[in-house]
């Protein structure tokens, strides 16, 4: 079974900077896995913020950017907004499936 | 404007079967490269994709539960539904519906339904 692993929780200043990232049991991940990236606050439905990567939707702020990293997807928050504190998946597309990660508690402090 | 609704029972049973619905608006699902995929959160858990189920009617299901979930869609009244046999209490959770576009993901969510099994 396909594990995709994040970590479990980071903390940031505001103002900051954070990278999360999101690894695959497989191997290394690369742009052929669409990685997609997805902000939940409580309460709430995720909302999409990256897909194949790199690509913001055309509601997600500047600040969020999608990169591969050593072989993993990665999510950067520059200037991190007070509003930013939230949980955070990825989503990995593995040929006929779909996998998301653990997901990363991110706090904002 | 897309927006998607799920809607179904709120408490099933054990060893039930379990059917929701996904009404959705703002696009067709007999446009090439749409789908619409089902993923559920257990309280205090992370996200579980379930099934997706594409323009063409393409059925991709999650592997450990692909025994037990069937997807369909009903083009004509804006419809996904799926059904998940022989229910069980780590069934719970909130079960979302999503629109999909080949390589953009799951951009549009609905606000989720929580479904108890007990």
């Amino acid at each position: 079974q396909t594990v995709v692993t994040q970590e479990p929780s980071l903390t940031v200043s505001p103002g900051g900077t954070v990278t999360l990232t999101c690894a695959s049991s497989t191997g290394a991940v690369t742009s052929a896995y669409h990685p997609n990236w997805f902000q939940q606050k409580p309460g709430q439905a995720p909302r999409a913020l990256i897909y194949s990567t790199n690509n913001r939707h055309s509601w997600t702020p500047a600040r969020f950017s999608g990169s591969l990293l050593g072989g993993k997807a990665a999510l950067t928050l520059s200037g991190v907004q007070p509003e930013d504190e939230a949980d955070y998946y990825c989503l990995i597309y593995y040929g006929s499936t779909v996998v998301f990660g653990g997901g990363t508690k991110l706090t904002v402090l | 404007q897309i927006t998607l609704k799920e809607s179904g029972p709120t408490l099933v049973k054990p060893t039930q079967t379990l059917t929701l619905t996904c009404t959705f608006s703002g696009f067709s699902l007999s446009t090439s490269g749409v789908g619409v995929g089902w993923i559920r959160q257990p309280p205090g858990k992370a996200l579980e994709w379930l099934a997706l189920i594409y323009w063409d009617d393409d059925k991709r299901y999650s592997p450990s539960l692909k025994s037990r979930l069937t997807i369909t869609k009903d083009t004509s009244k804006n419809h996904v539904m799926l059904t998940m046999t022989n229910l069980d209490p780590v069934d719970t959770a909130t079960y979302f519906c999503a629109h999909s576009t080949l390589g953009a993901g799951f951009d549009y969510w609905g606000q989720g339904t929580l479904v108890t099994v007990s």
